[in-house]
């Protein structure tokens, strides 16, 4: 059974604080993907990564960094952690054939930031 | 620029109606994909139906159906005889060739008993 896991459903951090979101695949997949989904505004691409190391900024990406050392590991970073960055963060990855196969989620990570 | 565009933002239906879901994409690509997702209450994304940018043949799987117009760059998606578990929010998305996934702002559809 294939997997996306977040390292937490809930987290609970203060403005300031540094915060690392995780997910991890077991479906080596090259493509992982970080959104955040808030009411109205659907899922919005934070950041994504095609291989090792590599990563693109998507359409969210201030006040966030990624890492991405090990192909199945893409950690999410909230640098100073502020108020408008309390959300629901969902964790994907892509298939093997790319683009046109479906991508997988985590269960996802509610953060609230105080 | 949004990308994938969700006009609706909630339907409400009776049991056994049927749900037209509207998506409107924009892309510079000649080679895309689009798909369907459902988001139920419990949460998780979970996959329902793809299409490819060469392919304007319309399907049917089981309940549900999609109409893939490239001339209007729309991607609609019908739920028939509509069940009270198909109440969820539905997500149309494209991907691209840079790799990149992009959703709309979802439409949240209640099927009431």
């Amino acid at each position: 059974d294939v997997k996306v896991t977040q390292s937490s459903r809930y987290l609970v951090k203060r403005t300031g604080e540094k915060v690392f979101l995780e997910c991890v695949q077991d479906m080596d997949h090259e493509n992982m993907f970080w959104y955040r989904q808030d009411p109205g505004l659907g899922l919005r691409l934070i950041y994504f990564s095609y291989d090792v190391k590599m990563k693109e900024k998507g359409d969210i990406p201030e006040g966030y960094s990624v890492s991405r050392e090990k192909k199945e590991r893409f950690s999410l970073i909230l640098e100073s952690a502020s108020t408008n960055q309390t959300s629901m963060y969902l964790c994907a990855s892509h298939g093997q054939g790319g683009m046109n196969t479906e991508a997988f989620f985590g269960q996802g990570t509610r953060l609230t930031v105080v | 620029a949004q990308k994938v565009t969700q006009a609706q933002t909630e339907i409400s239906v009776v049991e056994k109606e049927d749900v037209t879901l509207d998506c409107v994409y924009e892309t510079r690509d000649t080679t895309y994909y689009l798909f369907w997702y459902k988001q139920p209450p419990s949460g998780e994304l979970v996959f329902l139906i793809r299409r490819n940018s060469f392919d304007e043949q319309n399907e049917i799987s089981g309940r549900y159906s999609w109409n893939f117009q490239k001339s209007t760059s729309s991607f609609n998606f019908t739920i028939t005889a509509s069940q009270v578990v198909d109440s969820a929010v539905y997500f149309c998305a494209l991907s691209e060739v840079d790799y990149k996934l992009s959703f709309g702002a979802g439409t949240t559809v209640t099927v009431r008993a």
